[in-house]
């Protein structure tokens, strides 16, 4: 069965630091790009960034580009999203999802996990 | 970057009645890459439609999508109590890959 965990969401000021990972089960991880999306509280769907299954080829949204860092371990099963000087835009709950079939058409995902940017 | 607008914002509908949500792209989806994701409160999307008119691993046959270029239909037969929720289309023919604002069925 194909299980993706978020981790790492948190309070945290502007201008402040997080670290999310996903820790992913049930495929060949090393396989498949994986994808962070995120929902701001109440509102809809933002694609953030992938990474190819070697972690060789990377992109962002224009949104998170120069601050987020998307990165993987092979080896571990995880998918890392470094996340600095956050704003208050980039509240949201942030989903990793592996995709179906093209890099951008998610069949799993995992609960989220909720970032704040407040002070 | 492609912009999407979903219409309409909300439909209210009876279980058994049939829906029909639209998704219109500011411009042209490459090889009709649109698909169509059902969004429940506290839980991520599930993936229903791909390419337009396929239907995802499991999804019931009473969801069916249509369209190309720039005008897509999401279509679901019958509603059933648990298909109440909101409907987002994204598309992945260009990149960025963006989502339209959603579609809330809700009962009426």
């Amino acid at each position: 069965e194909v299980q993706l965990v978020e981790s790492g969401g948190g309070s945290v000021q502007p201008g402040g630091s997080l670290r999310l990972s996903c820790a992913a089960s049930g495929f060949t991880f090393s396989s498949h790009a994986m994808s962070w999306v995120r929902q701001a509280p109440g509102k809809g769907l933002e694609w953030v960034s992938v990474i190819s299954g070697s972690g060789g080829t990377t992109y962002y949204a224009d949104s998170v580009k120069g601050r987020f860092t998307i990165s993987r371990d092979n080896s571990k099963n995880t998918l890392l999203l470094q996340m600095n000087s956050l704003r208050a835009e980039d509240t949201a709950v942030y989903y990793c999802a592996k995709p179906y079939s093209a890099w951008y058409v998610w069949d799993y995902w995992g609960q989220g996990t909720l970032v704040t940017v407040s002070s | 970057e492609i912009v999407l607008t979903q219409s309409p914002g909300t439909l209210s509908l009876s279980p058994g009645e049939r829906a029909t949500l639209s998704c219109r792209a500011s411009q042209s989806v490459s090889s009709n890459y649109l698909t169509w994701y059902l969004q429940k409160p506290g839980q991520p999307p599930r993936l229903l439609i791909y390419g337009a008119s396929s239907r995802a691993t499991g999804i019931p046959d009473r969801f069916s999508g249509s369209g190309s270029g720039t005008d897509f239909t999401l279509s679901i037969n019958r509603l059933e109590p648990e298909d109440f929720a909101v409907y987002y289309c994204q598309q992945y023919g260009s990149s960025p890959p963006t989502f339209g604002p959603g579609t809330k069925v809700d009962i009426k």
